[in-house]
């Protein structure tokens, strides 16, 4: 069974950091695109970032680049996102997704993690 | 304000047929392939609907997508109470060079 387990959100002060940290079981994580998705409060789905297989490939939201690094480690079969510079408006729930390419084809997705930024 | 444009509620009795319309540009929908996912309350996403119109197993063939040009469609035909979810589309834009999702839409069943 295909298993996204997503950790390390939390309440963080405008400005600061947080790693989140996907855990994949179930499948061979080295064969599949990898993606971040986040969900403001009472909002809708936004695409965040994906990461290809090999590490070749990386494509990041306008609003989150040169603050979020999208990272994975096959071998230990987790994928990472380094959150930086957090605003007020990062505030969502971030689901882990697997993808079948760089597209939002997305066959799998984690429960997610809340992160919270506030003062 | 998403760059696909989808309805932001749509409503129907059981058994009724509704339909979610998706429309993007060339540089989306009219250039690459739309999957559709369904939300449930307090759930994480589901994959409903993907490549335009194929189905993973498990979803009942009461749901199906079409695309043309650069919109797209999710249709939901016999509905059911247990079909009252958040739905959205999406696609890769290739002139923005990112992942896009539809604002959503709410389906009630009456």
């Amino acid at each position: 069974e295909v298993q996204l387990v997503e950790s390390g959100g939390g309440v963080v002060q405008p400005g600061g950091s947080l790693r989140l940290s996907c855990a994949a079981s179930g499948f061979t994580f080295s064969d599949y695109w990898m993606s971040w998705v986040r969900q403001a409060p009472g909002k809708g789905l936004e695409w965040v970032a994906n990461l290809k297989q090999d590490l070749s490939e990386k494509y990041y939201l306008d609003s989150v680049k040169g603050r979020f690094t999208i990272s994975r480690d096959n071998a230990k079969k987790s994928l990472y996102l380094q959150m930086n510079s957090l605003r007020a408006e990062d505030t969502a729930v971030y689901y882990c997704a697997r993808g079948l390419d760089y597209s939002n084809y997305f066959d799998s997705w984690g429960q997610g993690t809340q992160v919270t930024v506030s003062s | 304000q998403s760059v696909l444009t989808q309805p932001p509620s749509v409503s129907g009795t059981p058994g009724q047929r509704v339909t979610i319309s998706c429309s993007g540009s060339k540089s989306n929908i009219g250039s690459n392939i739309v999957n559709w996912y369904q939300q449930l309350p307090g759930a994480a996403p589901k994959l409903l609907i993907f490549i335009n119109n194929q189905r993973p197993s498990g979803v009942p063939d009461r749901f199906s997508g079409s695309k043309s040009g650069t919109s797209a469609s999710l249709a939901i035909s016999g509905l059911q109470s247990e079909d009252e979810a958040d739905y959205y589309c999406a696609a890769w834009d290739d002139r923005l060079k990112v992942g896009l999702f539809g604002g959503g839409t709410k389906l009630t069943v009456l």
